[in-house]
């Protein structure tokens, strides 16, 4: 079945490091997102891709970093500078040319920073 | 910028009852996408109802339908016969499709716990 996987389901780091989350979809969708869930915010845009090799910040990207070397994959990089990083983090793809086109989400990666 | 706002952090209804969640927007474009989203406790998102924005007549999925109101910039989701299994986070969401930009906003969501 096709769909978007996303590892590891919790992941602990100590402040200080960075650290990589993983997502891959087998949906052949053009785009991918990364979304960041704080109680009681939503989901708040990190990076967004349309296309290999070109991504864009979205609104809280400061402290994050992502990469688009395959279309099947986004994975996205916590770095040390995030001050905030204990969050619930969200994947999600979608096509571009379907005009209502929803996202397809992950299950997500709960990170917490100690 | 699109915005997108959800008035109500919680709501509560009664089985077998209707609620309706309310959500508005903010755009100055004129083609667009809506969404309605469901976050159960497993966190897993699930699409429940879309909109297009050119399209007068309101979507309907089973027990779930909106009121779309193009002019007010509303998109409020009622559910119908309210279940147990309707109890979770519920997401609107914002597509643009005129910009090129394909970006998704959220709004902050709201609760919705369902009384037996």
């Amino acid at each position: 079945d096709g769909g978007i996987t996303q590892s590891p389901k919790y992941l602990f780091r100590k402040e200080g490091q960075n650290v990589t989350l993983s997502c891959e979809q087998n949906l052949n969708h053009d785009a991918m997102y990364w979304y960041r869930q704080d109680p009681g915010q939503g989901l708040r845009l990190i990076y967004y891709s349309q296309i290999v090799n070109d991504f864009q910040k979205g609104d809280i990207a400061e402290g994050y970093s992502v990469s688009r070397e395959k279309k099947e994959s986004f994975p996205l990089t916590v770095t040390s500078a995030q001050k905030n990083p204990t969050a619930f983090y969200l994947c999600a793809s979608s096509l571009i040319q379907g005009r209502n086109s929803p996202l397809h989400f992950g299950n997500g990666t709960r990170l917490t920073v100690t | 910028a699109q915005t997108v706002t959800q008035s109500q952090p919680e709501m509560s209804v009664q089985e077998a009852e209707t609620v309706t969640l309310s959500c508005t927007y903010d755009t100055s474009e004129s083609d667009y996408y809506l969404f309605w989203y469901k976050q159960p406790p497993s966190r897993q998102m699930i699409l429940v109802i879309r909109q297009e924005a050119y399209k007068q007549q309101n979507a309907t999925e089973n027990r779930f339908s909106v009121n779309f109101q193009k002019a007010a910039k509303s998109f409020s989701l009622k559910i119908s016969d309210s279940q147990l299994g309707d109890a979770a986070m519920y997401f609107c969401a914002y597509r643009s499709v005129m910009s090129g930009t394909y970006k998704y906003i959220f709004g902050t969501g709201t609760r919705l716990k369902v009384l037996a």
